[in-house]
């Protein structure tokens, strides 16, 4: 069992709806990221978050320790938003767990 | 240009010849680290180094080796490459504090024949 779990796999939008991915995780960790895997296949690193929120642009990521879960949500979803997002966990020393990746899909 | 490189981006090899694929980063990040990926499977951690001469398994280091002499390379090395190898390789590179946020290459796709 991965000891990180996303959902949901995948998801279509029209532009403008409001995006909400989830991760929930079983082991203790030092801190959450989220990353993003453009369509010819770059990632890129979103959101490290240890408490609360944090927001950048449209993207807003929330984690809630006690719950052991995390959500990211895309306001005003636009088509270049359409990418994979994976969520990661990591302890103090630099060892990370991702899940599986969400598909998003952003339609015009 | 802050970047991570890799090369070679794209490798045909066969079972058994040994193949290093570089990583080098020019931010002076202390953290390293290189994962595989796989369809069904997503990102997985090889090695990780969160400074020169420092390294440590990820979940899937079987059949690699790493080494770090220099703050700015981070080889990824097969001995004996095989089929289940085949895969996308990604390094990234951090500040050891900023774990989050990672700069990662542009990826290696490797297909051991």
């Amino acid at each position: 069992k991965n000891e990180v779990e996303q959902s949901p796999q995948n998801l279509t939008a029209q532009e403008g709806e409001f995006i909400t991915i989830n991760c929930s995780y079983s082991v203790g960790i030092s801190a959450l990221h989220w990353l993003q895997q453009h369509p010819g296949g770059g990632i890129v690193s979103l959101f490290m978050l240890s408490s609360g929120k944090k927001k950048h642009g449209r993207l807003i990521a929330t984690i809630n320790i006690q719950e052991k879960h995390s959500s990211l949500h895309i306001t005003a979803s636009h088509p270049r938003d359409s990418a994979v997002y994976i969520c990661a966990v990591g302890d103090s020393w630099g060892k990370l767990q991702f899940g599986a990746g969400t598909q998003v899909v952003v339609t015009p | 240009e802050a970047q991570v490189t890799q090369n070679p981006r794209y490798l045909i090899t066969v079972t058994g010849k040994k193949l290093t694929v570089t990583c080098s980063q020019n931010m002076n990040h202390e953290y390293m680290s290189w994962y595989r990926q796989d369809p069904g499977l997503g990102l997985r951690q090889i090695y990780y180094s969160m400074n020169v001469e420092v390294t440590d398994k990820g979940d899937v280091p079987e059949g690699y080796k790493v080494s770090r002499k220099e703050k700015r390379n981070f080889p990824l090395i097969l001995e004996s490459p095989s089929p289940n190898q085949t895969s996308l390789y990604f390094c990234a590179s951090s500040f050891r504090d900023r774990v989050g946020e990672q700069y990662f290459g542009p990826g290696t796709r490797l297909t051991v024949t």
